[in-house]
């Protein structure tokens, strides 16, 4: 069965790096689309990235555009997320999902249990 | 960047009643070429990652009851859970996948009346 766990989240000062890991397992995950999306607390859900089954391709939010990069290692089977500059709304549990299709336009069918980041001095 | 709203914010239906949200994308996610609307339900109850219901726009994902069902085209789209069962309770989202970003309605509660 398709697994996503998500690890690297905590408390991080802002201004300052994180880097978010997925391991994927029970797909072919070379084979599809990946995205990020993050959660408030108390708030709704907030798509943050995606990026395509090769990583030729990756689209943000305007939101943490030029501050965040997807990457992926198809190799090892791990999505990543690279945030930097980190601000205080930038606090919530992110997500990671496999969409339906290689270039995440089919839908998001599979979802890990989430991790925390929380920003604050 | 596409806009997604939903009606109401909140709903609570009776036990066996049918609850019907309402989602609306400020242009049309329908792709002339393969007749798609790339629009997906999601249900999250609290404490749990969201879970895919509908994908385009219409499309049951395996195992989902068939209580729930999606409608809609172009802008205009809606959730309807025919006989809504205790279980049901949760958030309920739209989102588009037609163009980055891939923007997320802001929810809508619905609980048991």
């Amino acid at each position: 069965q398709v697994q996503l766990v998500e690890s690297g989240g905590g408390v991080v000062q802002p201004g300052r790096s994180l880097r978010l890991s997925c391991a994927a397992s029970g797909f072919s995950f070379s084979s599809s689309g990946m995205h990020w999306v993050r959660q408030a607390p108390g708030k709704g859900l907030e798509w943050v990235a995606v990026i395509w089954y090769d990583g030729s391709n990756k689209y943000y939010a305007d939101s943490v555009k030029g501050r965040f990069t997807i990457s992926r290692d198809n190799s090892k089977n791990t999505l990543y997320l690279q945030m930097n500059s980190l601000r205080a709304e930038d606090t919530a549990v992110y997500y990671c999902a496999r969409d339906k299709d290689y270039g995440g336009k089919g839908g998001i069918d599979s979802w890990g249990q989430g991790t925390l980041v929380t920003v604050s001095s | 960047d596409i806009v997604m709203t939903q009606s109401p914010d909140s709903l609570a239906v009776s036990l066996g009643e049918r609850a019907t949200i309402n989602c609306k994308s400020s242009q049309s996610v329908l792709y002339s070429s393969n007749n798609k609307n790339y629009l997906g339900w999601y249900q999250q109850k609290p404490g749990q990652p969201p879970k895919l219901l509908i994908y385009w726009a219409s499309t049951r994902e395996s195992g989902v009851p068939d209580r729930f069902s999606g409608s809609g085209s172009g802008t205009d789209f809606t959730l309807t859970i025919s006989s809504l069962q205790a279980e049901d309770v949760a958030v309920y989202y739209c989102q588009q996948y037609y163009s980055t970003p891939f923007t997320f309605g802001p929810g809508t509660k619905v609980d048991i009346k």
